[in-house]
């Protein structure tokens, strides 16, 4: 079936530093690749999106590229700031059906001053 | 715009009781899914209802049902709570749950079995 495979966490990192969280999925297919984000007693937010190969989805500084060749998502961030501390979570979704969202298992990330 | 709101916000269970959790999607949202959020097991799917009817379903025991009414409010239940069943659920709702779809969160019911 689908899965998704993030890097292990927790993600230490001084404010300022450059941020990468690696994503690979495994799926039939085209799907759609989403980046979700977690902050502490929230629920999930979608931070961005890519629907096809090649796609680019950004947000807040935020960007990740849709790559088929290597099934793969990576998340990345010029430069963190304490405000970015949160759970990321990438996943998938087949782009026809109903069938839902499959989920990384996520990766605390905890910026310090 | 309101948002999804799930209540209550804190659970606690004795082992072989009952529980019950509501979802309030998002206003003329029809898609309700249901999510279980764990340390070890990072979030898994439940079930999603669409206009009153299951439309899909996870990988959990019997226990776990729910159902959605003709408000596109959602709940929720667990009966004969076991240890493993203490998790973060947690409900999204979407416009028609179709693939590539956004999904928006509620915050989440934390349930604790004791």
């Amino acid at each position: 079936g689908d899965s998704v495979t993030q890097m292990e966490g927790p993600v230490t990192l001084s404010e300022e530093a450059f941020l990468t969280i690696n994503c690979t999925y495994t799926a039939t297919g085209y799907p759609s690749l989403f980046w979700y984000v977690q902050y502490p007693g929230e629920g999930l937010q979608l931070l961005l999106k890519a629907t096809k190969a090649d796609d680019k989805g950004s947000n807040k500084g935020f960007e990740a590229t849709y790559r088929k060749e290597t099934t793969s998502f990576h998340l990345e961030k010029g430069s963190v700031q304490v405000s970015d501390s949160a759970v990321y979570f990438c996943a998938l979704t087949r782009n026809s059906g109903n069938t839902p969202l499959v989920f990384g298992k996520g990766t605390r990330l905890s910026v310090i001053a | 715009k309101a948002g999804v709101t799930q209540t209550p916000r804190y659970l606690i269970k004795t082992r072989g009781q009952q529980v019950t959790l509501s979802c309030s999607p998002i206003s003329g949202h029809r898609s309700v899914s249901w999510y279980q959020q764990t340390p070890g097991q990072g979030l898994q799917f439940l079930f999603e209802y669409f206009s009153e009817t299951q439309r899909n379903k996870g990988n959990f025991p019997g226990r776990f049902s729910g159902r959605q009414f003709s408000n596109s409010r959602s709940e929720m239940n667990v009966s004969t709570l076991e240890l493993g069943d203490s998790a973060l659920y947690l409900c999204a709702s979407s416009s028609h749950g179709q693939g590539g779809e956004k999904l928006f969160f509620g915050s989440g019911t934390q349930l604790s079995v004791l």
